[in-house]
Order: structure tokens, then sequence, then C-alpha cells
């Protein structure tokens, strides 16, 4: 069955660095679209990023544009987020989710959370 | 970009009651509209597609209807595991869908 796990997340200085990872099994990854949702506490669903299935569309969310690189690995089946300059807004439990084409998300990961703060 | 409204922000039901939820997008989706339950702790679990299919498992009280830009998800006879948030999602501009805000059903 199709299993999506993150890590990576944790607690980083505004400012700080973090690498968020996603490990995909029971599809055949280099088919699809990924993507990374994030939700910041007791708010709703934003959309981070995605990449295609080569990795050669990659769409950024305004608030993410220049701070964050999405980007796949097929050989591992894994896909991950580079996340620069944090803010205290980037603050969120971050979901990776596969796309299918012209389809809603019916397969989420469980989650990773990062906290920004000094 | 299509933006997705989705009302009340909160909803206060009682157990066994119907549940109606709405949303509005800013222009036409067709009929490319999801909805999600979600539960603290959790990711979103995807209820209904295509604006009125249910999802794999999905229990028969929920139903979605509506096209274009008005949409609605009922519960027909609310149970103690639907109290939850849930949320409305356009894909007709996959891969960019959007989300609404949630609509929060709390217990009355």
């Amino acid at each position: 069955q199709v299993q999506l796990v993150e890590s990576g997340g944790g607690l980083v200085k505004p400012g700080g660095s973090l690498r968020l990872s996603c490990a995909a099994s029971g599809f055949t990854f280099s088919d699809y679209y990924m993507s990374w949702i994030r939700q910041a506490p007791g708010k709703g669903l934003e959309w981070v990023s995605y990449i295609s299935s080569s990795g050669s569309t990659i769409y950024y969310a305004d608030s993410v544009k220049g701070r964050f690189t999405i980007s796949r690995d097929n050989a591992k089946n894994s896909l991950y987020l580079q996340m620069n300059s944090l803010r205290a807004e980037d603050t969120a439990v971050y979901y990776c989710a596969f796309m299918v084409f012209a389809s809603p998300i019916d397969y989420w990961g469980q989650g990773t959370l990062v906290t920004v703060s000094s | 970009e299509i933006v997705m409204t989705q009302s009340p922000a909160t909803l206060s039901v009682s157990p066994g009651e119907r549940a109606t939820l709405s949303c509005r997008a800013s222009q036409s989706v067709s009929s490319n509209l999801a909805w999600y339950q979600q539960k603290p702790g959790q990711a979103p679990r995807l209820l209904i597609y295509g604006a009125s299919t249910r999802a794999t498992g999905i229990p028969a009280r929920f139903s979605g209807s509506g096209s274009g830009t008005e949409f609605t998800l009922t519960i027909s006879s609310l149970q103690s595991e639907d109290f939850a948030v849930y949320y409305c999602q356009q894909y007709n501009n996959w891969p960019r869908g959007t989300f609404g805000g949630g609509t929060k059903v709390e217990i009355k």
C-alpha cells in the first residue's frame, strides 16, 4: 500500500535552515507529481510546493519563493524540501503528498513539525 | 488563483442532527471539487471527489453536491466520530489546487 513518511522536522532559530525528506513506497514514485503542503498551528492547509515526475516543472507559493527548494530523487523514491532563511511564520506541520493527474489528494504522509523560534 | 471560501467557520450541531457545509469558488471549477475531513493530530482524509462521489470506505451519511462555483457537503446524521474540521479543495487547475479555510463541526 502507499506509504509516505516525512522526516527532518524540528526546532530551528529564525534565519536557520532545515531539510525535510519524504520516503515513498507502494507506488511508482517516478510516475507522479509530488508536493509539500503545510498547516500552521490551528490554521488551514497551504500548498507550499510541487514538482513534476521528472523534476522539470516546479511551483512555489509566493510565501516561500526564493527561500525553499523542492527536489526529488527518483532512484531513491524520495522527495525533499530544503528550507532556508526560516521565519516564525514557517512554523507548521509539513505534509508530503502524491498527486494523481487531475485528481484530489488521496494519500498524505503523517506530517513533520517544523518550529521556528528563538 | 482560484479562491475557495467556506462557510460557516464553525458549525455547532447535536449528535444525530444534519450538518450542511458550504464552499464557494471565485470562478467555476466545474465538478473538480473535493472534501476532506481532518481530526486533531491527523492528516486530512479524502471524503468526496468530483463534487459528489464518496471516496473508498466513506459512509453513506456523507454526501456532496454542486457544480460550478457553489458546493455543499451534507452529513445526514452526525456521529461522534464526525466532529472534525472539513476542507474543500478545487483541483480544476491541477496541479495548482487550492483549499478553503475550513469549517469546524463541533458538538452543540
